[in-house]
């Protein structure tokens, strides 16, 4: 079945870049209605929506976000990618990827990958 | 603060049958699908609900969503143990271009 995994480093320093792939497994990225995204979690806190992508390159930011997210997309790896600029300390959280459906009005998130982990520290 | 509005904490015996209320607005949940995602400890998010009231494959029928106007609801019933979790809503917001999500609502099975 379709299995998503996160990787990239889990300690990025103060006003650096935050960078992370994700890799699809058992199924192509390049599927029709399937969005690719981000999604967060501040430890003890709630989920945040970051973006997403389509195989063709077309994206959604979340407007609070939007001015240091990149979320880029590699059909031949099957992988897509995630880069957040100027990080602090608020940035520290469990950062998932997930295969997102959108279409007309229905927009849902599955699966999910098991998350990673970034702190942001000195 | 989150887009979507969601009660902190919800509590129920063993068996009995509880509600988790989702609360938005006509840019997400009233003119979008609503979908439920449960959490249980230390593991990332699943699908519970999806397009408002649709179970994914596996899921059990204990669970079922439903939604009038701008809110939506989760009911859970025949409650076991083994559904204490952290539970969320999600819809897309279709004003912001983005999808939203609710704070969570933390079930405890006494």
């Amino acid at each position: 079945q379709l299995q998503l995994q996160e990787s990239g480093p889990g300690l990025v320093k103060p006003s650096e870049t935050l960078s992370l792939t994700c890799t699809v497994s058992g199924g192509s990225i390049s599927s029709n209605n399937y969005y690719w995204g981000w999604i967060r979690q501040p430890p003890g806190k709630g989920l945040e929506w970051i973006g997403s992508i389509y195989y063709s390159g077309s994206t959604y930011y979340n407007p609070s976000l939007k001015s240091r997210v990149t979320i880029s997309v590699d059909t031949s790896k099957n992988q897509f990618s995630l880069k957040l600029s100027s990080v602090t300390a608020a940035d520290t959280a469990v950062y998932y990827c997930a295969r997102q459906y959108y279409y007309d009005t229905s927009a849902y998130a599955d699966p999910w990958g098991q998350g990673t982990l970034v702190t942001v520290s000195s | 603060q989150s887009v979507l509005t969601q009660p902190p904490s919800v509590s129920a015996a063993p068996g009995q049958k509880v509600t988790i209320s989702c609360s938005g607005s006509n840019s997400n949940i009233g003119n979008n699908y609503v979908s439920w995602y449960q959490q249980l400890p230390g593991t990332a998010p699943k699908l519970l609900i999806y397009e408002t009231n649709k179970r994914p494959s596996g899921i059990p029928d204990r669970f079922s969503g439903s939604k009038s106007g701008t809110s939506a609801t989760l009911g859970i019933t025949g409650l076991q143990t083994g559904d204490e979790a952290d539970y969320y809503c999600g819809t897309w917001d279709s004003s912001l271009s983005a999808g939203v999500f609710g704070g969570g609502t933390k079930l405890t099975v006494l």
